[in-house]
């Protein structure tokens, strides 16, 4: 069975400062998706940023990237120039790419505030 | 494009009692998802249908929750009776398939009490 650990609960970041939230995972797949998902304060969960293992590349979407290190099985994400819409809970999860049956597996999450 | 649609946003109800959840996925959307989500933990999933077939119900506590998915379309997902630690958000989920590379898109979420 997969599992996916956030041990930070809480982290806070000056606005326009970058953070990094951390996440490993323990699978023994070879082929499978990383992601990160926001869950701002009474609003719906959105998908931020996806990492194929198989790709080498670290994915990025704007100000959000991430550091994939395969073989310690961790998967970090960096926000870049703090907003304070950013202001959120964020989880970590697993999806292994075994066909249209898996499913996500999700860390506990960690509460992320921007402050002004 | 319209997102997932969930009702009712908020369900308070005494222990033993029984409640049901709607959700209404994205148009197109072959895979549908219900995820049990208690306060300060991640979403768990309960149930995934593949148009109307359930493909995983692993977690779904069978003795009490029930769900379907009716048409391949909406879906309702059923608890009964209600525990006090059933107290949880249940989010209502879907995506094109239930491959990774395809986007879940997830709904507002019920927020369910059990008093």
């Amino acid at each position: 069975a997969q599992t996916v650990t956030q041990s930070q609960p809480e982290m806070s970041v000056q606005e326009a400062e970058t953070v990094t939230l951390s996440c490993t995972y323990d699978t023994s797949e070879s082929n499978y998706y990383l992601f990160w998902y926001k869950q701002p304060p009474s609003r719906q969960m959105i998908l931020v940023i996806r990492q194929e293992a198989y790709k080498q590349q670290n994915a990025t979407e704007n100000r959000f990237s991430v550091n994939f290190q395969k073989a310690a099985k961790s998967f970090s994400l960096k926000i870049s120039d703090s907003q304070l819409g950013d202001t959120a809970m964020y989880f970590c999860a697993f999806m292994s790419d075994t066909g249209a049956n898996s499913k996500l597996t999700f860390g506990k999450g960690i509460t992320l505030s921007v402050r002004p | 494009e319209a997102g997932v649609a969930q009702s009712p946003r908020y369900k308070i109800i005494e222990k033993r009692q029984s409640v049901a959840f709607w959700c209404n996925p994205i148009s197109g959307h072959a895979t549908l998802y219900w995820y049990q989500q208690i306060l300060g933990q991640g979403p768990k999933l309960l149930i995934q249908f593949q148009n109307n077939g359930v493909v995983d119900d692993s977690q779904l506590p069978k003795d009490r929750f029930s769900a379907e998915r009716l048409k391949g379309v909406d879906s309702t997902l059923k608890i009964q009776p209600a525990k006090l630690e059933d107290s949880a958000v249940y989010l209502c989920a879907s995506s094109l398939n239930g491959r990774g590379m395809y986007e879940q898109y997830f709904g507002p979420g019920t927020r369910l009490t059990v008093t």
